[in-house]
């Protein structure tokens, strides 16, 4: 069974960068992965910030960066805002008969 | 505005069958992959599966097959989730996405004798 590890929690300051990783079980993340970012706050449903590796929706704020980062999905937040406080999935697509997508577990990221 | 508009929350009994819904509006609901996602209380996102209005080619999740039902009609802009035979393992919350950008607000599915 194909596993997808994020790291459980982190901790940034405000002002700050913090890059959030991606990783697959089957080897190293690639791009043919199409990796996505979602944030999700308490209560609330996910909102789309990354996809296929890099690129940004029309909402995403710009401190938002995506990229692969040593065999892994990245997802970068750069000059931290307390609001960037929540849940992040990333989402590997990995093909085959029934076009199959895995998220990750899931990065707590607390602003402190 | 793209509009992803889920039904209500349900209340059900093991055993019983239910039929969950997603709604879309502002753009064209034939052409854009419809995907559902399940949420487990204080636990992370699971993708089930996914469905192409447009021809109603539907995949699913190894860990889902067998156990929903994915299905849409054009007609009406309308995706639906489906279970014949609920289980208090499925009490969850429920999302409906456009690939992968626009989400639906969530269906609570709440399974208790």
């Amino acid at each position: 069974q194909t596993v997808v590890t994020q790291e459980p929690s982190l901790t940034v300051s405000p002002g700050g960068t913090v890059t959030l990783t991606c990783a697959s079980s089957t080897g190293a993340v690639t791009s043919g992965y199409y990796p996505n970012w979602f944030q999700q706050k308490p209560g609330q449903a996910p909102r789309a910030l990354i996809y296929s590796t890099s690129n940004k929706h029309s909402w995403t704020p710009a401190r938002f960066s995506g990229s692969l980062l040593g065999g892994k999905a990245a997802l970068t937040l750069s000059g931290v805002q307390p609001e960037d406080e929540a849940e992040y999935y990333c989402l590997l697509y990995y093909g085959g008969a029934q076009l199959n997508w895995v998220f990750g577990g899931g990065t707590k990221l607390t602003v402190l | 505005e793209v509009q992803l508009v889920q039904s209500g929350a349900e209340v059900k009994k093991p055993g019983e069958s239910l039929k969950i819904s997603c709604k879309g509006s502002g753009y064209s609901f034939t052409s854009y992959w419809i995907g559902w996602v399940r949420q487990m209380p204080g636990k992370g996102l699971e993708w089930m599966g996914i469905i192409y209005p447009g021809d109603s080619d539907t995949r699913y999740s190894p860990s889902f097959q067998g156990q929903v039902t994915i299905s849409a009609d054009k007609s009406i802009s309308t995706a639906y989730l489906q279970w014949s035979s609920l289980k208090a393992s499925d009490t969850a919350m429920y999302y409906c996405v456009r690939l992968f950008d626009y989400w639906g607000q969530g269906t609570l599915v709440t399974v208790s004798s």
